[in-house]
């Protein structure tokens, strides 16, 4: 069964400081792996996509990274703000027929305090 | 910035009724897709959709889901007779030229079945 998991379940930072979230999948054969933003009643909004043969890639305060060969990815944002407390999910796309079938994680809740 | 825009933000539908979810993805995307999110669980998959017809469904979408593009601007998630365990959040996202591209997702609909 493919599989997305991630950790920590939580976390609570103070502002200012930085945060590393990590992503393992086991998803098969892979297409992409992407990491999503979800504030509270909204829709996911992407930060990255990165597919097997990058290692890593940025946007802003937020650099994710790959690594095909053990099936991990972190995101690591960096001097954290109020408004980065919000569920990160990591997203690992499954290449199938014609399409492409997209395996969610369950996602790190971040808190971030003042 | 061109949003995807998703009606009505809460559905609340009796059980055994059929439910028409509606979601206006942004003009120049041309693959278009719906996931669902259950209360307090990841986000699953449901269908994508591209040049008016399904390139990829998940095992929930079964014969009680259709999906239709009827007009130049909307794309709908019909669901036939509504059943308890489909009270969720749905998503519809649509990206730009390659399904390999971002997603941008709508705020979704909460639908509640009674």
């Amino acid at each position: 069964k493919n599989q997305v998991e991630q950790s920590p379940q939580s976390l609570i930072i103070l502002e200012g400081k930085n945060c590393t979230l990590q992503c393992n999948y086991t998803v098969s054969p892979f297409s992409n792996l992407r990491w999503y933003k979800q504030d509270t009643g909204r829709g996911p909004v992407s930060l990255t996509i990165m597919t097997f043969s990058e290692n890593t890639k940025s946007n802003g305060r937020y650099t994710a990274t790959l690594d095909a060969d053990t099936k991990q990815s972190s995101l690591h944002i960096t001097a954290s703000q109020l408004s980065d407390s919000a569920s990160y999910i990591c997203v690992v796309s499954l290449l199938r027929g014609s399409g492409y079938a997209l395996n969610f994680g369950k996602g790190t809740s971040l808190l971030v305090t003042p | 910035e061109p949003e995807v825009t998703q009606t009505p933000s809460h559905q609340v539908t009796q059980m055994g009724q059929e439910v028409i979810l509606r979601c206006v993805p942004i003009s120049n995307h041309l693959y278009f897709y719906w996931y669902r999110q259950i209360l307090g669980q990841k986000v699953e998959f449901l269908v994508s959709f591209y040049n008016n017809e399904i390139s990829e469904k998940s095992e929930i979408f079964d014969d009680q889901f259709s999906v239709e593009r009827p007009d130049g601007s909307n794309f709908t998630l019909k669901i036939r007779s509504t059943k308890l365990e489909d009270s969720a959040m749905y998503f519809c996202a649509s990206s730009e030229w390659s399904s390999n591209q971002p997603q941008h997702f709508g705020d979704g609909t909460r639908l509640s079945i009674l």
